[in-house]
């Protein structure tokens, strides 16, 4: 089982629509958890982190945990065409960060 | 707003030469971390230090790779005798505590 799964995309979205990005997890023990966006041959950027169950909201994005499902969400609210890029979720496992393979999003002028 | 510098941007070699990729932390940051991306691939953990030691390093961090925080400013990564299979983009990061962890512009490593 892989430890961190997303959708490879790519996920198409409209300008101005909510993009909603998904990602499972297997270690029930880890703690934090991150989104990171990458644009082509650039390097991961933090844009969200998560500790507990719920929603975290910081703009345009939010971030939801549900530590019973496994499972870690990214929204981002009235998409932009400077959004498209690979988003990557990461969880943080006995000082190291396991990413997943990322979800390519494409915003549609 | 502080970053993680590495130098070079990118460095070519020739298999079985020995190449260092260096970092800059933030200076405020106590933990340093090596990560690589092969082309297409995802992001895979190498190694994590803390207080002059390794605290932790994967299955692909074997004798050929070493670390060293040579004074209070750089953090390097060192392969000894690089193979084909080296050829990746190599990123530092570094974190306050061991949380959000801030990834460097990475180094491409190209081995021929």
């Amino acid at each position: 089982q892989k430890e961190v799964e997303q959708n490879s995309g790519p996920l198409s979205v409209p300008e101005g629509a909510i993009a909603s990005l998904n990602c499972t997890y297997s270690d029930r023990g880890s703690q934090s958890f991150f989104w990171y966006r990458q644009y082509s041959g650039k390097s991961p950027e933090l844009i969200m982190s998560i500790y507990s169950n719920g929603d975290k909201e910081d703009g345009r994005f939010t971030a939801q945990l549900n530590k019973a499902s496994q499972y870690v969400s990214l929204l981002i609210r009235d998409s932009q065409p400077s959004d498209s890029a690979t988003y990557l979720c990461a969880v943080n496992r006995d000082d190291k960060i396991i990413f997943g393979k990322g979800t390519r999003l494409h915003i549609l002028p | 707003e502080p970053e993680v510098t590495q130098t070079p941007s990118h460095q070519v070699t020739q298999m079985g030469q020995e190449v260092i990729l260096r970092c800059v932390p933030i200076s405020n940051h106590l933990y340093f971390y090596w990560y690589r991306q092969i082309l297409g691939q995802k992001v895979e953990f190498l190694v994590s230090f803390y207080n002059n030691e390794i605290s932790e390093k994967s299955e692909i961090f074997d004798d050929q790779f070493s670390v060293e925080r040579p004074d209070g400013s750089n953090f390097t990564l060192k392969i000894r005798s690089t193979k084909l299979e080296d050829s990746a983009m190599y990123f530092c990061a570094s974190s306050q505590a061991e949380d959000e962890q801030y990834f460097g512009p990475g180094t491409r490593l190209t081995v021929t």
